[in-house]
């Protein structure tokens, strides 16, 4: 199995402040990387696929980069909705596989 | 918009068959334009895929539980099916259906989500 490391496991962060979240996999995914956003007692949230193509209807201060084993998801203007945990996931090959998810609360 | 809802049963005895549907609306599970998939998520902790059938009936399991898995669809009621044998205290968690996208094989439509329980 493909193993998806995230980092930081939590930051904290005002409103307006931009944050970065990396995701590492063990091996190659190419470009097959997509970002969740899940909020508590609700399902995830798709925001970005194939590493930096943003789903349709998600705020552009969401962008995506990377490519082989390193990744990353960046928030510019943090907003106080987007307080929530982020889940990398790779699409490369099955099992598909999540991150441990990083948290993003409020400093 | 696909709507996809999770039902089933919300507590399972330990050594019994978890099984839950999911009911697709908006959108037909014999399109061919997704994969449909199973995600678990333990109490606090991080999400897992489980597995995912297409139109046909091809499946896909993630080999942790393969031996234990069985997804399944029916068509003529546009709902699939999961069903998780020999449960433990392990198999707690909250069981979503979701569409996969071939491509990069994401998941951009996702069900409410249901709490199982494993317990006796």
């Amino acid at each position: 199995d493909i193993q998806m490391t995230q980092s930081p496991s939590s930051l904290s962060a005002s409103v307006g402040d931009t944050v970065t979240i990396t995701c590492r996999a063990s091996q190659s995914i190419v470009k097959y990387l997509n970002w969740y956003q899940q909020k508590p007692g609700k399902a995830p949230k798709l925001l970005i696929f194939g590493a930096s193509s943003l789903q349709s209807g998600v705020p552009s201060r969401f962008s995506g980069s990377g490519s082989g084993t390193d990744f990353s998801l960046s928030i510019s203007s943090l907003q106080p909705e987007d307080f929530a945990t982020y889940y990398c996931q790779q699409g490369y090959i099955t099992p598909l596989t999540f991150g441990g998810g990083t948290r993003v609360e409020i400093k | 918009q696909v709507q996809l809802q999770e039902s089933g049963p919300g507590l399972v005895k330990p050594s019994q068959t978890l099984s839950l549907t999911c009911s697709v609306s908006d959108a037909s599970i014999s399109s061919g334009a997704y994969y449909w998939s199973w995600i678990r998520q333990h109490p606090g902790k991080g999400l897992e895929w489980l597995g995912y059938i297409d139109y046909s009936g091809s499946t896909n399991y993630n080999p942790s539980l393969r031996s234990r898995l069985n997804i399944s669809v029916d068509t003529s009621k546009n709902q699939f099916s999961l069903k998780l044998t020999s449960v433990t205290p392990a198999d707690t968690a909250v069981y979503y259906c979701a569409t996969t996208y071939s491509g990069y094989s994401f998941s951009d439509y996702w069900g409410q989500g249901t709490l199982v329980t494993v317990s006796s």
